[in-house]
């Protein structure tokens, strides 16, 4: 079964760096573009970026180039999305999720990770 | 970057009843590359169609997707008490991926 467990909830204080991670398991993880989402507290979904784990060829939305540094490392089937000093604003839910099909840049996000929820307040 | 709009925001529906739901781009989708997902409370979004009209794998033939260019709409053809939640479309044709608003369908 191909699955995706996130680390868990996290709260932190403005300024604090923060690195959450996304472990695949039952497939290949090089071989698939997993990509990062963030949902606002009440709010819709919102495209990141994602990142071939193969090559570590990543795309960033421009909403989220800069403000956040997306990884992979591919020998413990492990994706990455850190903050180096977060802001009262990253307060979301943060989701990973694998495209459906290999090597494919362009393809929808099936499966999903269960998500990460980053509290950030001093 | 291709901008979606959903409409309605909300929808308000009784069990029984077919649901239509709409997702314009700001932009032509290449190859009909957008997808459909359905979120409940609490949960992460499940995949419900993608290249604008394929049911993703134990999807219920009551959604289908259709749709090409700027102009997608999904529709349930008989709602069940499971559906009722956030529906958003998402396009994969140009990065960035971008996520419609979402379009809940909420019970009447």
């Amino acid at each position: 079964e191909v699955q995706l467990v996130q680390s868990g909830a996290e709260v932190k204080k403005p300024g604090e760096s923060l690195k959450i991670s996304c472990k695949g398991s039952g497939y290949n993880f090089a071989n698939y573009w997993i990509g990062w989402v963030r949902q606002m507290p009440g709010k819709g979904l919102e495209w990141m970026g994602i990142i071939y784990p193969g090559d570590s060829d990543t795309r960033y939305s421009p909403s989220f180039q800069g403000q956040v540094t997306i990884s992979a490392d591919k020998s413990i089937s492990t994706a990455y999305l850190q903050w180096s000093s977060l802001k009262a604003s990253d307060t979301a839910m943060y989701y990973c999720a694998r495209h459906s099909t290999v090597g494919t840049t362009h393809n929808w996000f099936d499966p999903w990770g269960q998500g990460t929820l980053v509290t950030v307040s001093s | 970057e291709i901008v979606l709009t959903q409409s309605p925001g909300t929808l308000s529906l009784s069990p029984g009843e077919r649901a239509t739901l709409s997702c314009r781009a700001s932009q032509s989708v290449r190859s009909s590359y957008l997808a459909w997902y359905q979120q409940t409370p609490g949960q992460a979004p499940r995949l419900l169609i993608y290249g604008a009209s394929s049911r993703a794998t134990g999807i219920p033939d009551r959604f289908s997707g259709s749709g090409s260019g700027t102009d997608f709409s999904l529709t349930i053809s008989r709602l069940e008490p499971e559906d009722f939640a956030v529906y958003y479309c998402q396009q994969y044709g140009s990065s960035p991926f971008t996520f419609g608003p979402g379009t809940k369908v909420d019970i009447k």
